[in-house]
């Protein structure tokens, strides 16, 4: 089982549909999570992070977390033709000593189709 | 005023060269990366550093060989270079606590 799951899409939704990326991870011990938006040709870029079960809401961006059932999603509400890019979840899994490593899952591809 | 920097951009070099990929930042984070981001777009983590001290090594070649003179900087040399090299690696840096990281702009490996 990978640490990180994600669908690789593409996932298509029209203009100012709500887009929903959807994680899973076989770590109970995680700590924390991140989405990362990846434009083609570009580095990862860090758009939320959440540590708490329940939703945490940025602008057009919501991050949903249930430890219990070991998921994290993002949404994105009004999409934009300016979203479509490749969206990567990251979980920080604790280690020993403190020190944590955040491990990606493969990402989804989001077309938002004007 | 770029948050973390690597160079070059694009390396592209025959097998059995060796090369090096610089990074900085200057965040004031306390933990920088290397990541391999391969034709698939799989983003896997090679090594971590803390302060200067190496905290994760996942299995990479010995010749692969990180540097961190200082915090703010995280060097990679690669002997011997292959093919299979081929990628594109990515520098990053996070505070310890957070582990968010904030990524440099990659540099692309092209091994002929």
């Amino acid at each position: 089982q990978k640490e990180v799951e994600q669908n690789s899409g593409p996932l298509s939704v029209p203009e100012g549909a709500i887009a929903s990326l959807n994680c899973t991870y076989s770590d109970r011990g995680s700590q924390s999570f991140f989405w990362y938006r990846q434009y083609s040709g570009k580095s990862p870029e860090l758009i939320m992070f959440i540590y708490s079960n329940g939703d945490k809401e940025d602008g057009r961006f919501t991050a949903q977390l249930n430890k219990a059932s070991q998921y994290v999603s993002l949404l994105i509400r009004d999409s934009q033709p300016s979203d479509s890019a490749t969206y990567l979840c990251a979980v920080n899994i604790g280690r020993s000593g403190g020190y944590q490593k955040v491990t990606f899952g493969t990402g989804t591809k989001l077309q938002v189709i004007p | 005023d770029t948050a973390v920097s690597q160079t070059p951009k694009y390396l592209v070099t025959q097998m059995g060269n060796d090369k090096s990929i610089k990074c900085e930042q200057n965040l004031g984070h306390d933990t920088m990366y290397w990541y391999k981001q391969d034709s698939k777009k799989f983003l896997k983590i090679m090594f971590s550093y803390n302060n200067k001290e190496l905290i994760i090594n996942e299995t990479v070649p010995n010749r692969f060989s990180p540097k961190s003179p200082d915090k703010a900087h995280l060097n990679l040399h690669i002997n011997s270079l292959e093919l299979g090299d081929s990628a594109v690696y990515f520098c990053a840096s996070s505070l310890r606590q957070t582990g968010g990281a904030f990524f440099g702009q990659g540099t692309r490996l092209t091994v002929v």
